[in-house]
């Protein structure tokens, strides 16, 4: 069955350092793969996908993430945090044989002034 | 923009007592789904719908039913709400056709709290 790790369950960084989440896969198969960040007491707001074609995905609010298949990772980057970064962020992978998405335990982004 | 709204944001029920969280999404999506969110855990899927009348089970459905009587319309049940269930609730919808079903549009959530 597919599975998705995302390593560390908290990651932090400097304001204005770079952010770097990561994000692999089990699928031998390249599935669509998706970003999404949840702020404190929020749903999930999509932030990236990787569905086919270009490799470097960009997001929203500066966030990009590169499909590397023969790592099966989708690391999500931002060049520069700030505050308004922290939240947590997960990563999901469909199933293409169905309507579901398997996500990652998640990984809270916390930004030190 | 895609709106998904649950009908509560904080509940909080007694051991026992029937639960009803509806969540209502105004996209003509065909799936809908439900979750619980836990920390440390991620997102685990209950109960899933591809249509009205349809539902299918997810991950961790024991302990919950849903119902879908209108395509816009999809409601969890706790059936006899217990401690085990206090957890944030998250439902989420998509669209039924190929290349987009994957991308869920999720609402605000319903923090539930069983004592």
């Amino acid at each position: 069955a597919q599975s998705v790790t995302q390593l560390g369950s908290h990651v932090s960084v400097s304001e204005g350092a770079l952010v770097l989440l990561r994000c692999n896969y089990s699928s031998s198969v390249p599935p669509y793969l998706f970003w999404y960040v949840q702020y404190p007491n929020q749903g999930l707001q999509l932030l990236l996908k990787y569905t086919t074609g270009a490799t470097l995905v960009k997001g929203i609010n500066g966030f990009e993430a590169e499909f590397k298949k023969s790592e099966t990772s989708f690391h999500l980057t931002k060049p520069s945090a700030h505050m308004s970064d922290a939240a947590e962020y997960f990563c999901a992978v469909s199933e293409r044989s169905n309507y579901q998405l398997i996500w990652g335990a998640g990984t809270k982004l916390i930004i030190k002034p | 923009d895609v709106k998904v709204t649950q009908s509560s944001r904080y509940l909080v029920k007694r051991t026992g007592e029937k639960v009803f969280l509806e969540c209502v999404q105004d996209m003509d999506h065909e799936n809908m789904f439900w979750y619980r969110q836990d920390p440390g855990l991620g997102l685990r899927l209950i109960y899933f719908s591809y249509d009205v009348k349809m539902k299918e089970k997810g991950d961790i459905p024991e302990g919950y039913s849903v119902s879908r009587e209108k395509k816009e319309r999809f409601s969890l049940i706790l059936e006899s709400a217990s401690t085990n269930q206090t957890s944030m609730y998250l439902c989420a919808s998509s669209f039924g056709r190929s290349g987009l079903r994957y991308e869920q549009y999720f609402g605000p959530g319903t923090r539930l709290t069983v004592t």
